[in-house]
């Protein structure tokens, strides 16, 4: 099956700084990602789709300017939480839709930890 | 607000009885719908997908769609310690949205 990767798998920052977290698809080309957000013991919540060669669309409640989203090729995105603080510190994971428009393959996901 | 209810748990079962996980949802457009069963500190894995109403099997896992009360639920047969996991439901909306519920915690036990 398609596989997609997640760059890193933990980071941990201080407050303060911006993370960078990339999402890959390896095998096959994603012109949509899903951005998720889980914190512990609840669910994901959808942070934002984003589109090769075009902005990203933010879930409502999702701070745009926070949570930058660059989908620079048809198998990357990534992710930068910038002025990172200890409420960003969550599990977040990648998705992109498989040929078939309703599967979704998931990354392994990125724990970041913001002291 | 699209909302995809679960009850929480845990559910604890014995090993070799069935597991039965509900969930239901808000949007009634809603087409496709999934299990995903999630191990701590993982990402989800898909377990299975149904898309029309009434039951679909694969293996011990059976689920069921009632799209007319909003409902869908995963069955368990034999249920196994190495099914103990968090199982989550998700509704894809359009253009490839997918709404997770919040997730059952399973517990087999021995």
């Amino acid at each position: 099956g398609a596989v997609v990767s997640q760059h890193p798998s933990r980071v941990i920052c201080k407050s303060g700084t911006s993370v960078k977290i990339e999402c890959r698809s390896l095998d096959f080309q994603a012109t949509t990602m899903f951005w998720y957000r889980q914190f512990p013991k609840q669910s994901l919540m959808l942070m934002a789709t984003s589109n090769e060669g075009s902005k990203a669309t933010y879930e409502q409640g999702v701070e745009k300017d926070k949570f930058l989203i660059n989908h620079a090729s048809l198998t990357l995105s990534t992710l930068t939480v910038t002025s990172a603080h200890p409420e960003d510190s969550s599990f977040y994971i990648c998705s992109a839709p498989g040929q078939r428009t309703d599967t979704q393959y998931f990354g392994p996901g990125t724990r970041l930890t913001v002291l | 607000q699209k909302e995809v209810e679960q009850n929480s748990g845990p559910l604890s079962v014995p090993e070799g009885a069935i597991a039965s996980l509900n969930c239901t949802y808000s949007d009634r457009v809603s087409q496709s719908f999934f299990w995903y069963r999630q191990y701590s500190g993982k990402s989800p894995e898909l377990i299975m997908s149904i898309y029309s109403n009434g039951d679909k099997e694969d293996g011990r896992f059976t689920a069921q769609l009632n799209k007319a009360s909003q409902y869908v639920s995963l069955l368990i047969r034999d249920s196994q310690p190495s099914d103990s996991a968090t199982y989550l439901c998700a509704v894809n909306y359009n253009f490839n949205k997918f709404y997770f519920g919040s997730g059952t915690k399973l517990n087999v036990k021995p």
